[in-house]
């Protein structure tokens, strides 16, 4: 049960875009565009910030965007600010005997 | 409102058994898979076990296979994980997680810690 490939760190300044990239293989991120993007601040749980590779839940902000090219998916988060630093995970169904598979996760650091 | 409050966390010696339970609101229950999601200190997250709407299909990542089970109790609205023969890299914060129709998580709950020590 591999994981999806994320970048270990990422950084944007306040106002900028920044792109984070989660690399899979054709049993997973490139099987569906059912990818989801989680954000996760210091001892808090997750939160859900797009499902089914690009829908946003209600009340997650417009700035975060999802888009798949191939095996990889990626979750682009635009008009940086302050309160997006934070830990990010990509989670796809996997065909394969377990179903789900997460990323290693990305820390965004907004400089 | 979904509201997911897992309990049973603890200290627990190497070779220990812990049983960790989850209480799910504000949906109904059993018209969803669940999960348990694990993140070791300092570390990602880690998917650890799901099971189907009616409890009659259950997966684990290979590290827990034999030694952990998930189970639900849908009259209770209800998730557990039975862990035994528990080990150092046990020790985690673990998260009941509802599954989407594609199996990733939508809801969370706030996570229980277990230390497995001596």
């Amino acid at each position: 049960q591999s994981a999806l490939t994320q970048p270990a760190s990422v950084s944007g300044s306040p106002g900028q875009s920044i792109t984070i990239s989660c690399t899979g293989t054709s049993s997973d991120v490139g099987s569906y565009n059912v990818v989801s993007w989680y954000q996760q601040h210091p001892g808090k749980a997750p939160k859900l910030m797009i499902y089914e590779g690009s829908k946003r839940p209600s009340g997650v902000s417009n700035r975060f965007s999802g888009s798949k090219s191939g095996n990889t998916a990626s979750l682009t988060i635009s008009g940086l600010q302050a309160e997006d630093e934070a830990d990010y995970y990509c989670c796809s169904y996997a065909v394969s005997s377990t179903f789900v598979v997460f990323g290693g996760g990305t820390k965004l650091t907004v400089l | 409102e979904v509201q997911l409050v897992e309990s049973g966390g603890g200290l627990v010696q190497p070779g220990g058994s812990l049983r960790l339970s989850c209480a799910a609101s504000g949906f109904t229950f059993s018209n969803f898979w669940m999960s348990w999601v694990r993140q070791a200190p300092g570390k990602g997250l880690e998917w650890v076990a799901n099971i189907k709407e009616d409890g009659s299909e259950k997966y684990y990542v290979d590290s827990v296979k034999g030694r952990f089970a998930i189970s639900r109790d849908d009259a209770k609205n209800s998730l557990y994980l039975q862990m035994s023969s528990l080990r150092a890299e046990d020790t985690a914060v673990y998260y009941c997680a509802r599954a989407n129709d594609w199996l990733c998580l939508d809801y969370w709950g706030q996570g229980t810690l277990v230390t497995v020590s001596s």
